[in-house]
């Protein structure tokens, strides 16, 4: 089946430091791929997509390309500030019965310091 | 326009109670999925609903959970006699059509069940 499989955590960068949170999928169509960040005390909230192969998405200074030939989506800064301090979950979709599921990884802590 | 609203944040229920979690969606939104985060793992998609209908329950165990979205009020996962293993953070996302390639789902704060 779909699955999604991303850098194991905890993250721990300091601050201006390059960024990099691996993202591989595997899926038996072409899905989009997502980054989503929670932050401490809230809800999950989309980061960026990229809907098919060699996409680009980027939001925030964070940046994915969608690489198809290593079916991978992984997650970049070039210079993380304390406030990038989350957990990221990166993500594909799948249509199935009507319904578009996003298929999860297991999220990575993120912890920047000063 | 408020997000999606979740209670409660914390849940504590002891073996054998049940335990109902609640999920206002965005104003206007009329789709409403459940997803599941069991500890050290990923958000697994348990169902997907709208108004008064389910359209698809096929990540939801089959015996003790339930899940309704009624015309008026907020989205209702019910779990039965609760389990130990059914400590898990629960999160509701709600969107105003069907999710697709240019619409997003927003996610709400999640609630957090811990059984004892």
């Amino acid at each position: 089946g779909d699955s999604v499989t991303q850098m194991e955590g905890p993250v721990t960068l300091s601050e201006e430091a390059f960024l990099t949170i691996n993202c591989t999928y595997t899926a038996t169509g072409y899905p989009s791929l997502f980054w989503y960040v929670q932050y401490p005390g809230e809800g999950l909230q989309l980061l960026l997509k990229a809907t098919k192969a060699d996409d680009k998405g980027s939001n925030k200074g964070f940046e994915a390309t969608y690489r198809k030939e290593t079916t991978s989506f992984h997650l970049e800064k070039g210079s993380v500030q304390v406030s990038d301090s989350a957990v990221y979950f990166c993500a594909s979709d799948l249509f199935s019965q009507g319904a578009q599921k996003l298929v999860f990884g297991q999220g990575t802590r993120l912890t920047i310091n000063p | 326009n408020a997000g999606v609203m979740q209670n409660p944040r914390h849940l504590v229920r002891r073996r054998g109670q049940e335990a109902r979690l609640r999920c206002s969606p965005m104003k206007g939104h009329s789709h409403v999925y459940w997803y599941r985060q069991l500890p050290e793992e990923g958000l697994k998609f348990m169902v997907y609903l709208q108004k008064e209908n389910i359209i698809d329950e096929s990540g939801m165990p089959k015996e003790r959970f339930s899940a309704e979205f009624p015309k008026e009020g907020p989205s209702i996962l019910r779990i039965q006699q609760v389990v130990r293993g059914d400590s898990a953070a629960y999160f509701c996302a709600s969107s105003p059509t069907r999710p697709g390639v240019s619409t997003e789902a927003f996610f709400g704060q999640g609630t957090r069940l811990t059984v004892v």
